[in-house]
């Protein structure tokens, strides 16, 4: 692995269904987060951790939920999927939260809920 | 609220040189930052300002003024491969990035 990657590169779900997107970053970044990116809009920022054991709420978090068991994985999942998050989903992570360090980003997760 | 603004799309010619702005209105200001976003690709880091004062990168320049929640991206010697969305972020009180919507650039050969 070199830097992060995310799986899957796309999904198709139906509403309702649970999905989990994964990421998993090999730089040993104590910084990691979830973006979501729609078409005229920034990156949103649903979810983050600056550390392991720890998660914190970005601007969007409602309908995500995020764990931090170790320094590598950081899953966001979808409870229960709702036609509104389809999107594309970026992992990212930096050296520290706190602190300048640029974020590094994954390939991203192309999500569509029908 | 928080606010970056960019413009949406510009054009230029391979070749050339263009400036992108960004403005930015935030709960405080902890650095900004511009990323690359080719199609379908995810973002890379280009640049980052925290002092006023312009910093510069090859072909690629970043010039920040904190009294005027301004910012722009400087690009010469355009290429085609320039062609992409060029994102403006600032770093806030919370240390969380607000981001614009990027500007898409189209270089014309």
């Amino acid at each position: 692995i070199a830097g992060i990657t995310q799986a899957p590169t796309s999904q198709i779900l139906a509403a309702g269904r649970r999905m989990t997107l994964r990421c998993t970053q090999d730089m040993r970044h104590n910084a990691m987060y979830w973006y979501r990116q729609d078409l005229g809009l920034g990156l949103r920022l649903i979810h983050y951790s600056n550390t392991a054991g720890t998660t914190g709420k970005g601007e969007v978090p409602d309908g995500y939920s995020v764990s931090r068991a170790n320094t590598d994985d950081f899953p966001l999942t979808l409870a229960s999927a709702v036609p509104s998050q389809t999107s594309v989903y970026f992992c990212a992570s930096s050296k520290a939260g706190g602190s300048y360090n640029e974020q590094f980003f994954g390939p991203g997760t192309r999500l569509t809920v029908l | 609220g928080q606010n970056i603004d960019q413009p949406t799309e510009m054009t230029a010619t391979e070749g050339a040189i263009v400036q992108i702005n960004c403005t930015y209105q935030t709960s405080g200001f902890n650095g900004l930052f511009w990323y690359q976003q080719h199609a379908g690709e995810a973002p890379t880091f280009l640049s980052y300002n925290v002092l006023d004062g312009l910093e510069e990168k090859g072909r690629f320049s970043s010039f920040l003024s904190r009294s005027k929640g301004y910012s722009y991206l400087l690009l010469k010697e355009l290429q085609m491969k320039d062609s992409a969305s060029y994102l403006c972020a600032v770093r806030d009180s919370n240390y969380q990035l607000i981001w614009g919507a990027g500007t898409k650039l189209i270089i014309k050969p």
